[in-house]
């Protein structure tokens, strides 16, 4: 059962445009998500968080956004910039008790310049 | 340099074969987790363990075991090896026995390749 969804395995976007990513989730449970980024080579690296509480979370050109009622959020990347091409994971955790990250299976960017 | 390493960062062998990753986590951590991320699919929970004690078992098949040393690295050992069992598998660490603020540091990996 895949818990968090990532249903778009790819997307291109002309440099200096916005990049939006989306991320869905099941369980009603989870209230931290985070996003990360992953180079090829590389494993993925923390990008931007939010907790349940709030609504959105800007990080300069990264936003993410959270919509509960629709158990959806999405990262904004503006501009978007041709070293922000790569594969994105959305992550989320209950965190009073998830001894884990729960992954999606990741959006992969890719930024024309 | 994440500060987590994974060994050997290739690894091609046979059907049937039984190999060890290894992971040492970054200094000061105590949580080692393991994901494996197979073509197509996200990164996959196998294990967690915190300061040498197995925490919490995702989707690890029984030919899979895992263990973590006094020292803090952690080994994954996978036998009986199948062909669709190649995959990239992930170690990351964290300080604390649940995901903190910006979750945990991941290695680069292993890219096993069964034949």
């Amino acid at each position: 059962d895949q818990q968090v969804k990532q249903n778009s395995p790819s997307l291109s976007v002309q440099e200096g445009r916005i990049s939006i990513l989306n991320c869905d989730y099941t369980n009603s449970m989870f209230d931290y998500f985070l996003w990360y980024k992953k180079y090829p080579a590389e494993g993925p690296t923390f990008l931007i968080s939010i907790s349940s509480i709030k609504d959105k979370n800007e990080d300069g050109r990264f936003t993410v956004f959270l919509n509960k009622s629709a158990k959806h959020l999405s990262l904004h990347i503006v501009p978007s910039q041709p070293g922000d091409s790569a594969v994105y994971f959305c992550a989320a955790n209950v965190r009073s008790s998830g001894d884990k990250l729960t992954f999606g299976t990741g959006t992969r960017l890719a930024v024309r310049p | 340099d994440s500060g987590v390493t994974q060994t050997p960062k290739h690894l091609i062998t046979a059907t049937g074969q039984r190999v060890t990753l290894r992971c040492s986590p970054r200094s000061g951590d105590l949580s080692v987790y393991w994901y494996q991320q197979s073509l197509d699919q996200g990164l996959q929970f196998l294990i967690h363990y915190y300061n040498g004690e197995e925490r919490a078992k995702g989707n690890i098949l029984e030919r899979f075991s895992a263990q973590q040393f006094p020292d803090l690295h952690s080994e994954l050992n996978l036998s009986s090896l199948e062909l669709g069992d190649s995959a990239l598998y992930f170690c990351a660490s964290s300080v604390a026995p649940r995901p903190t603020g910006d979750g945990y540091t991941f290695g680069s990996g292993t890219r096993l390749t069964v034949v």
